[in-house]
């Protein structure tokens, strides 16, 4: 049921770079909506932790970066640690399903 | 430091009513939209919908038929009322606050405070 499509896997050694992908449409993020990343760790509540595109909460290391291009936005985690592990949603507003929406989620993976 | 208590019946049988409540401690109500949310793993986050301290409502099309979502100023609590479930409502629950982000286009609410989730199941 997801409109933001997300990959759902990416993997890194620590100390790299990756990065998450968040494809929406035209009704969404393509529409000039803003997106919104969240961290979530098994059995915990997700944590924001990108909002605005790009603008990082109190507390959240500079290492997340977030962007938006388009109908899609991005999420780049640089010099990965092992604490990254966890699953990643984006978030934002769809105009057509008049609902807020949830990226399909992606789980990062420290080699 | 703000923080969302939340709870509720666990489980129930199809066609009864869920009924779930959250407390805000520690924060103001107003300025934010309180929000119910829920996890499964077939359908992963869906948004279910939110109230204001005025106690205006905006729900998920989906399940605006079936959604009451009340507040509480009193006590500082909202909580959401879902009626007729099925199995497809069984998920994991969360109430979260709503933080409005002002962008080019429109407010996009951030989700900056959660519960600890409740799970629900629906089974016979």
């Amino acid at each position: 049921q997801s409109v933001l499509t997300q990959p759902p896997s990416v993997s890194g050694a620590p100390g790299q770079r990756v990065t998450i992908s968040c494809t929406g449409s035209s009704s969404n993020i393509g529409a000039g909506y803003d997106a919104h990343w969240y961290q979530q760790f098994p059995g915990t509540a997700p944590k924001l932790l990108i909002y605005g595109n790009s603008n990082r909460p109190s507390g959240v290391p500079d290492r997340f970066s977030g962007s938006k291009s388009g109908t899609s936005a991005s999420l780049a985690i640089t010099g990965l640690q092992a604490e990254d592990e966890a699953d990643y949603f984006c978030q934002s507003y769809d105009s057509s399903l008049s609902t807020y929406v949830f990226g399909t989620g992606t789980k990062v993976t420290v080699l | 430091q703000v923080q969302l208590q939340q709870w509720g019946a666990g489980l129930l049988k199809p066609s009864e009513t869920l009924s779930l409540t959250c407390a805000v401690n520690g924060g103001s109500f107003r300025g934010f939209y309180w929000t119910w949310i829920r996890q499964s793993p077939g359908k992963g986050l869906e948004w279910i919908g939110e109230i204001n301290h005025k106690g205006t409502t905006k729900y998920s099309p989906s399940l605006e038929s079936r959604v009451t979502i009340s507040v509480d100023t009193s006590k500082n609590q909202f909580s959401l009322n879902l009626s007729s479930v099925t199995a497809a409502d069984t998920a994991l629950y969360y109430c979260a606050r709503g933080d409005p982000i002002i962008g080019v286009i429109m407010t996009v609410d951030a989700f900056d405070i959660w519960g600890q989730g409740t799970m629900v199941t629906v089974s016979s």
